[in-house]
């Protein structure tokens, strides 16, 4: 069946450092691939997507490359904020999953002054 | 931009209570999804509606139930409710095909004393 696997939490970082969130997949057919970001005491919401093999999605700063080759979709910031710490979502939609989305377990965001 | 209202941001209700979450889209969204949201276990879909009166069971159904009379809103139920459903209550609704989004609510913190 489809899945998510999303690098485990909390990732600790200080104001302007790069960020990586790992993010790989199992899917049968061709998904679609998101990120969504959740801040405290929020919904989430939709911060960027790409819904084909080699697309990039891109939104704040924030981009992630859709790897058919390695099944991989990772999340990366050049120069993270404080405002930047959340708990980011990465998730696929497949014609197998039955208008569902698919979530990882969500990898929670520490940016220190 | 779609909109997914809940009715409440924060419940307090006693053990064995029947207890209403409402959420209402104001698009012609398909496809309308309760979560519910704990510490170190993500997302766990409970059900979901993808057309009125139309329901299936998702990851964790039990104790729950769901109402959809309208397009617009899906009701979720907890019959008796008890504490172990104090949680974060997530509802979204998302359009058919694979590459469409979903909008999430605010979110409901319900507590079960």
């Amino acid at each position: 069946g489809n899945s998510v696997t999303q690098m485990e939490g909390p990732v600790t970082l200080s104001e302007e450092a790069f960020l990586t969130i790992n993010c790989t997949y199992t899917a049968t057919g061709y998904p679609s691939l998101f990120w969504y970001v959740q801040y405290p005491g929020e919904g989430l919401q939709l911060l960027l997507k790409a819904t084909k093999a080699d697309d990039k999605g891109s939104n704040k700063g924030f981009e992630a490359t859709y790897r058919k080759e390695t099944t991989s979709f990772h999340l990366e910031k050049g120069s993270v904020q404080v405002s930047d710490s959340a708990v980011y979502f990465c998730a696929l939609s497949d014609v197998d999953s039955n208008y569902q989305l698919i979530w990882g377990a969500g990898t929670k965001l520490i940016i220190k002054p | 931009d779609v909109k997914v209202t809940q009715s409440s941001r924060y419940l307090v209700k006693r053990t064995g209570e029947k207890v209403f979450l409402e959420c209402v889209q104001d698009m012609d969204h398909e496809n309308m999804f309760w979560y519910r949201q704990d510490p170190g276990l993500g997302l766990r879909l409970i059900y979901f509606s993808y057309d009125v009166k139309m329901k299936e069971k998702g990851d964790i159904p039990e104790g729950y139930s769901v109402s959809r009379e309208k397009k617009e809103r899906f009701s979720l139920i907890l019959e008796s409710a008890s504490t172990n459903q104090t949680s974060m209550y997530l509802c979204a609704a998302r359009g058919g095909p694979i590459h469409t989004e979903a909008f999430f609510g605010q979110g409901t913190r319900l507590t079960v004393v």
